[in-house]
């Protein structure tokens, strides 16, 4: 299985700042990754596929980067709409796994 | 506008049995794999399990922590994706989602999720 590490778990910021994310693979997965945003109760929203293409609908301030085994997600000026907890994914080989989600409180 | 609508959560013993169910509108339901995808309360994210469309013959694959529990089908009549839940653990205590496949490269990841629905596995 493909294993997904997250860092940090935890990432206290304020408004405005550049938020960086990072998804390390177990083995290299080219470009199949996506990254996913969830807020408490809600299901998750997709923000990013194939490493780097934004989804139709996501603010600009959201990128992806990344191929093989690191990825990383910024959030160039953290919004108050942003504060939720962020997961990668790997859709290269079975079983799909997610990383451990990243959660992004204000400071 | 898509929209995928899970049904059928509850409260269930240990060693008991429930089928999920999600509605699919907005989108050709054919064309398309469909995923189911758990949390449990507090945690992350686990894959469940895969169904293909009929182009490729409805296969399914399964995390091994379901594998010859969960069965997953899919009735394209009436848009429709089911989980059928045997032998429930109270590890399997989670809201499950659906979750729309798409295409990119050989694979296809989620670009749309249900809201989910909450399984309780409790005696």
């Amino acid at each position: 299985d493909i294993q997904l590490t997250q860092s940090p778990s935890f990432l206290s910021a304020s408004l405005g700042d550049r938020v960086t994310i990072t998804c390390r693979a177990s083995q290299g997965i080219s470009s199949y990754l996506v990254w996913h945003q969830q807020k408490p109760g809600k299901a998750p929203k997709l923000l990013i596929y194939a490493a780097s293409t934004l989804q139709s609908g996501v603010p600009s301030r959201f990128s992806g980067s990344g191929s093989g085994t690191e990825f990383t997600l910024t959030i160039s000026s953290l919004q108050p709409e942003d504060f939720a907890t962020y997961y990668c994914q790997q859709f290269k080989s079975y079983p799909l796994t997610f990383g451990g989600g990243t959660k992004v409180e204000i400071k | 506008e898509v929209q995928l609508v899970e049904s059928g959560g509850g409260l269930v013993q240990p060693g008991g049995s429930l089928r999920l169910s999600c509605a699919a509108s907005g989108f050709t339901f054919t064309d398309h794999y469909m995923d189911w995808v758990r949390q449990a309360p507090g945690k992350g994210l686990e894959w469940v399990g895969r169904i293909r469309n009929k182009a490729n013959s409805y296969t399914t694959e399964y995390a091994a922590s379901v594998k010859g529990r969960f069965t997953i089908s899919r009735d394209d009549s009436k848009n429709s994706l089911s989980l059928q839940m045997n032998s429930l653990k109270t590890e399997d205590t989670a809201v499950y989602y659906c979750g729309r496949g798409q295409d990119w490269g050989s694979s296809r990841y989620f670009d749309r999720w249900g809201r989910g629905t909450l399984v309780t596995v409790s005696s």
